[in-house]
């Protein structure tokens, strides 16, 4: 099973500044099939990124993705007050049952 | 837009069997994959499983054993069962769809909000 790991676990900073949130893998993960999802207390996850680097549908462009083999990285160039929640990373791999998500980032206001 | 709304009780005992539906709205269940996903309180996500239109199944590893995923076409519905539960299984559980068309792609693009199930006496 491929382990995600997510660093640092909670990022205390201010509106405007940019957040750099890591997600780094046990093996090797296809680009294909690293997503990014953020959620807010008592909402469902929102899917943010797909393979990498491709913002999901009306996800803004301060959001952005990159990476490849175990390490990958979402980056939010200024942040905004509703950007504050905790985002995950998954992945997808392809032997049976290899979906996993990392522990998640909490992006919380300093 | 797809909507996505899990149904099941709020509560189970130890050692009997949780059942969930996930009702799809504003769409048609064939031709997608749909997941199930839970999240313990105050912990992250886990992916149960997911099931094709078809039928196909794919089952977390760690849960395969104890876990069983279906498809109702002409409702419009799959189910997730979990048998032999215990308070580790207390969770928010959600139904996702993932975003191949007739293809899995490995990442959701529509959630259901999620429904809370406690496992206690």
């Amino acid at each position: 099973e491929i382990v995600l790991t997510q660093s640092p676990g909670t990022l205390s900073l201010s509106p405007g500044e940019r957040a750099t949130l890591s997600c780094r893998a046990t093996q090797s993960v296809s680009s294909s099939y690293l997503a990014w999802y953020q959620q807010k207390p008592g909402q469902a996850p929102r899917l943010l990124m797909y393979a990498t680097s491709n913002r999901a549908t009306g996800i803004p462009d301060r959001f952005s993705g990159s990476g490849s083999g175990t390490d990958f990285t979402l980056t939010i160039s200024r942040l905004e007050p509703e950007d504050f929640a905790v985002y995950y990373c998954q992945q997808y791999g392809n032997s049976p049952g290899s979906l996993t998500f990392g522990g998640g980032t909490k992006v919380e206001i300093k | 837009q797809v909507q996505l709304q899990e149904s099941g009780p709020g509560l189970v005992k130890p050692s009997e069997t949780l059942s969930l539906t996930c009702s799809v709205f504003d769409g048609s269940i064939s031709s997608y994959y749909w997941s199930w996903i839970r999240q313990p309180p105050g912990k992250g996500l886990e992916w149960i499983g997911y099931i094709y239109y078809r039928g196909n199944t794919n089952y977390n590893p760690s849960l395969s054993s104890r876990v069983t995923i279906s498809v109702d076409t002409s409702k419009n519905q799959f189910s997730l069962k979990l048998n032999s539960v215990t308070a580790a299984d207390t969770a928010v559980y959600f139904c996702a769809r993932d975003a191949g068309v007739l293809r899995f792609l490995g990442y959701m693009d529509v959630w259901g909000k999620g429904t809370t199930v406690t496992v206690s006496s």
